[in-house]
């Protein structure tokens, strides 16, 4: 495909249950990011993959997130036991590695915990 | 003290004038400087990026940057309705791929 891709678009979940978010990068991009999006507020960075280097995990808010993308190109961000500060748009983003790589957005998924 | 601040706004301005957008950042190992708009209800997309001191121009828009002062600027000359939008200052560290997003700056062109 010519860009990042997102599924689902939208997720609406119960408080207490998992989700799975996917992202599929641009090809030949080996970097990936996940941010989280509030209403109304900026991108918090989430976590960031780039090759086969270990992850930076920094930007995960609780031991409830985790990522991991397999084979260098899929990637998916789980939620366990979600609650409703979790409700947000997810995006992921993918580059070329290297300082000045700019990053290409996915359109997103939209969390809603009720 | 925020990693990267920028003025929330609504920054209005008239059609066919310049808009003028700020954003400062705190560490001073930064090396990349990015400004996105993003469309409500939109994913971000990428309009400059600037890495040395100075002005960089790229049709109507036209990015500064002054790592003196810690202090990045875009510019948007003519500005047309279609430019209102939330634009967001993004920021990497040298040595780093981990961006760091400002919380953007709503900017309304006023037909």
């Amino acid at each position: 495909g010519a860009g990042v891709s997102q599924s689902p678009s939208n997720k609406v979940t119960e408080k207490g249950k998992d989700v799975e978010l996917r992202c599929d990068p641009i090809s030949g991009h080996t970097a990936l990011y996940w941010y989280r999006q509030s209403l109304g507020q900026g991108l918090e960075f989430l976590i960031y993959f780039q090759g086969n280097s270990a992850p930076d995990k920094s930007g995960l808010p609780s031991d409830r997130f985790s990522a991991e993308r397999t084979g260098g190109s899929v990637s998916t961000l789980k939620i366990q036991r979600t609650q409703q500060e979790d409700s947000a748009v997810y995006l992921c983003a993918s580059s070329f590695p290297g300082e000045d790589n700019e990053q290409f957005f996915g359109p997103g998924t939209r969390l809603t915990v009720l | 003290q925020k990693e990267v601040e920028q003025n929330s706004g609504p920054l209005s301005v008239p059609e066919g004038a310049i808009a003028s957008l700020n954003c400062t950042y705190s560490d001073r190992g930064s090396q990349s400087f990015f400004w996105y708009r993003q469309y409500s209800g939109k994913s971000p997309e990428l309009i400059m990026s600037i890495y040395s001191n100075g002005d960089k121009e790229d049709g109507r828009f036209t990015a500064q940057l002054n790592k003196a002062s810690q202090y990045v600027s875009l510019l948007i000359r003519d500005s047309q309705p279609s430019d209102s939008a939330t634009y967001l200052c993004a920021v990497k560290k040298g040595g780093y791929q981990k961006v760091t997003f400002g919380t953007g700056t709503k900017l309304q062109v006023i037909p």
